[in-house]
């Protein structure tokens, strides 16, 4: 079964630094792919990045980077520029390939982004 | 404009009565999903639904049961009502099931059973 762990409960950051959230994946699976989500305090969950397990190269989307380091086994979230707006849950998620798609939740990041 | 959606945003119910949840996405999606969050904000896929067919039943108890009208409604109708129902429940949809496809999420259903 797979299984994601996020060690870091909270995480604080002051404005225009950059911040990385940890998530280690623990799966036999060889094909996966890999998702963080922000969830902010108004409850909606926004799909923020992805890197599949095959993929060469690290995942970058705008601010967010995805640091996937295969043989560790982890898929850390750098936020670049952080701004207040990023003040929010962070989830990492993962899929393996015939597991009906289903995703697999870490417990979550909350991030706040200090003046 | 919504890409899914769900109704009712807050729901507030009295122990042991029946009723649903309903979401819809326009984006033309192949595959739906129920999540739902518990109250330490964890996370846990609950159905699948592929072209109305389920693929994925995970251990829910069954006074859950979800309806697939067609590919773009994906419906949760949970009976007897008990207080440890209360969670957010999440609908979901993604292009079809291969690994790479995201999913996105509609905005939630608080569901809160007094």
């Amino acid at each position: 079964a797979q299984k994601i762990t996020q060690t870091q409960p909270g995480m604080f950051v002051q404005e225009k630094e950059a911040v990385t959230l940890d998530c280690t994946y623990d799966t036999s699976d060889p094909s996966y792919g890999l998702f963080w989500y922000k969830q902010p305090s108004s409850g909606e969950m926004i799909f923020l990045i992805y890197q599949g397990s095959y993929d060469q190269q690290n995942a970058t989307e705008g601010r967010y980077s995805l640091n996937f380091q295969k043989a560790r086994k982890s898929a850390n979230l750098v936020i670049s520029a952080s701004q207040l707006g990023d003040s929010a849950m962070y989830f990492c998620a993962m899929k393996i390939t015939g597991g009906g798609n289903k995703l697999t939740f870490g417990t979550g990041t909350q991030l706040k982004v200090e003046l | 404009d919504t890409a899914v959606s769900q109704t009712p945003k807050y729901l507030v119910t009295q122990m042991g009565n029946d009723k649903s949840i309903k979401c819809e996405q326009n984006l033309g999606h192949d595959t739906m999903y129920w999540y739902k969050q518990d109250s330490k904000k964890f996370l846990k896929i609950m159905f699948s639904y592929n072209n109305k067919e389920l693929i994925i039943n995970e251990t829910v108890p069954n006074r859950f049961s979800p309806k697939s009208p067609d590919k773009a409604h994906l419906n949760l109708h949970i009976n007897s009502l008990e207080l440890g129902d209360s969670a957010v429940y999440f609908c979901a949809s993604s292009q079809r099931v291969w690994t790479a496809d995201t999913q996105y999420f509609g905005p939630g259903t608080r569901l809160t059973v007094l």
